[in-house]
């Protein structure tokens, strides 16, 4: 799998946009980006994933450059209870997810 | 759909004894089961990769015979920790993981995982 880089931590004020950046630099051609996310002492949470395309669903938008190297997570209204460590892993899809430290994202009322 | 459940959802035991932790993908059948570890403060740490009936592969460093797994059907693995001791006190985690629709890419699907705790 692809290295991803992350920041640490990130501060979100609620109902506004939360945008998580991603730097996956070595990414091959047949890796997907994927985003999952983990609150506190629970499993980790499927949020989206995209090959080349931008994506979205009712969770979340995934933008991934043209050059594939980086891409960013939005939540468009963050509340509260996306308070949370947000990982991006790039993988091929065919092995077991990988996860690096992530982003801790703290949704300030 | 594509719910993956853990039992128990915590557990105390003494050190010594071993423990059985149990995951099951409720409404679908999963090609390959996983297990994971998570220290406080840490990431996720991938310890093995079980296919059922058949041997588990399991990661570098992590014991295979402390750590049994027995992947017995399509929905159903079980992680057992044996002769445990303080330092296995860990969040444990699995997932199931099936193809998806289009059959390019693999759905990873995650329990809520288990807290062990061993005094």
């Amino acid at each position: 799998d692809a290295k991803t880089t992350q920041p640490t931590s990130m501060d979100c004020a609620e109902g506004r946009a939360a945008n998580l950046p991603c730097n996956h630099s070595t990414i091959s051609g047949n890796e997907y980006v994927y985003w999952y996310r983990q609150i506190h002492s629970q499993g980790p949470q499927y949020i989206i994933h995209g090959l080349k395309n931008n994506e979205t669903n009712e969770m979340a938008s995934l933008i991934i450059t043209e050059d594939r190297k980086s891409s960013t997570l939005i939540l468009p209204h963050a509340t509260l209870r996306d308070t949370a460590v947000y990982y991006c892993i790039a993988t091929p899809g065919n092995t077991p997810l990988v996860f690096g430290k992530g982003t801790r994202l703290s949704v300030i009322a | 759909g594509a719910v993956v459940s853990q039992h128990p959802s915590w557990v105390i035991c003494k050190s010594g004894t071993s423990v059985k932790i149990e995951c099951r993908s409720l409404d679908f059948q999963a090609t390959t089961m996983f297990w994971y570890r998570q220290f406080p403060k840490q990431s996720l740490m991938l310890m093995a990769t079980s296919n059922e009936g058949s041997k588990a592969t399991y990661e570098q460093g992590v014991e295979k015979d402390k750590f049994l797994i027995n992947h017995a059907s399509l929905t159903l693995s079980t992680l057992t920790v044996t002769s445990a001791h303080p330092e296995d006190s860990s969040f444990y985690i699995c997932s199931a993981s099936r193809f998806s629709s289009g059959g390019l890419y693999n759905e990873q699907f995650f329990g809520p995982g288990t807290r062990l705790t061993v005094l």
